[in-house]
């Protein structure tokens, strides 16, 4: 069972443009989102998270936006630059953290 | 500060052999955990451990699977026999604090995985 969902398996911008990528999640017992980056022969790296009880987050040119309401989440980046060229992944937990389902990630391409 | 280590990289095998996998988690990590990645989905965990003892290993198919984590530092995954469809990427990842510690204590940091390609 798909709880966390990534619908666009891979999204191209333009260097110093937006990229946005999207997440959906069904489970209304997670409250804490996590994203993280993946390079070629890397493991995941955390990039940015968000709680339940908020609905933005910003770190540097990384913005989470959270709408509990429709179950979605978005990750921002600008402006995006060709080192931000990775598969991204969204995460998702309950508030024990035992049980982080993954989406399947988007792949990013950014363009110089 | 060292990362998280795996080994080996990558791994070749025919179906119904065995293979292990090792992980050596961040220093002073209490939390470490084993995931499989299949090509095209996001990571699935597989077992948690919390020092030595095992904190969920509700998605590890434990027929042909087992894990330990001995003295609660290095652990091994196991599979025996293996199947095609394990053919995937094996991320151990570990993390400073147990389930009440707190978010910040309980971010995870990953290894580069392990390869694993059944035949």
């Amino acid at each position: 069972d798909q709880q966390v969902k990534q619908n666009s398996p891979s999204l191209s911008v333009q260097e110093g443009r937006i990229s946005i990528l999207n997440c959906d999640y069904t489970n209304s017992m997670f409250d804490y989102f996590l994203w993280y980056k993946k390079y070629p022969a890397e493991g995941p790296t955390f990039l940015i998270s968000i709680s339940s009880i908020k609905d933005k987050n910003e770190d540097g040119r990384f913005t989470v936006f959270l709408n509990k309401s429709a179950k979605h989440l978005s990750l921002h980046i600008v402006p995006s630059q060709p080192g931000d060229s990775a598969v991204y992944f969204c995460a998702a937990s309950p508030y024990n953290n035992n049980d982080m389902r993954f989406g399947a990630g988007t792949r990013l391409t950014v363009k110089p | 500060e060292a990362g998280v280590a795996q080994s080996p990289r990558y791994k070749i095998i025919e179906k119904r052999q065995s293979v292990a996998f090792w992980c050596n988690p961040i220093s002073g990590h209490a939390t470490l955990y084993w995931y499989q990645q299949i090509l095209g989905q996001g990571p699935k965990l597989l077992i948690q451990f919390q020092n030595n003892g095992v904190v969920d290993d509700s998605q590890l198919p434990k027929d042909r699977f087992s894990a330990e984590r001995l003295k609660g530092v290095d652990s091994t995954l196991k599979i025996q026999p293996a199947k095609l469809e394990d053919s995937a990427v094996y991320l151990c990842a570990s993390s400073l604090g147990g389930v009440s510690s707190g978010r910040a204590v309980n971010q995870q940091f990953f290894g580069p995985g392990t390869r694993l390609t059944v035949l």
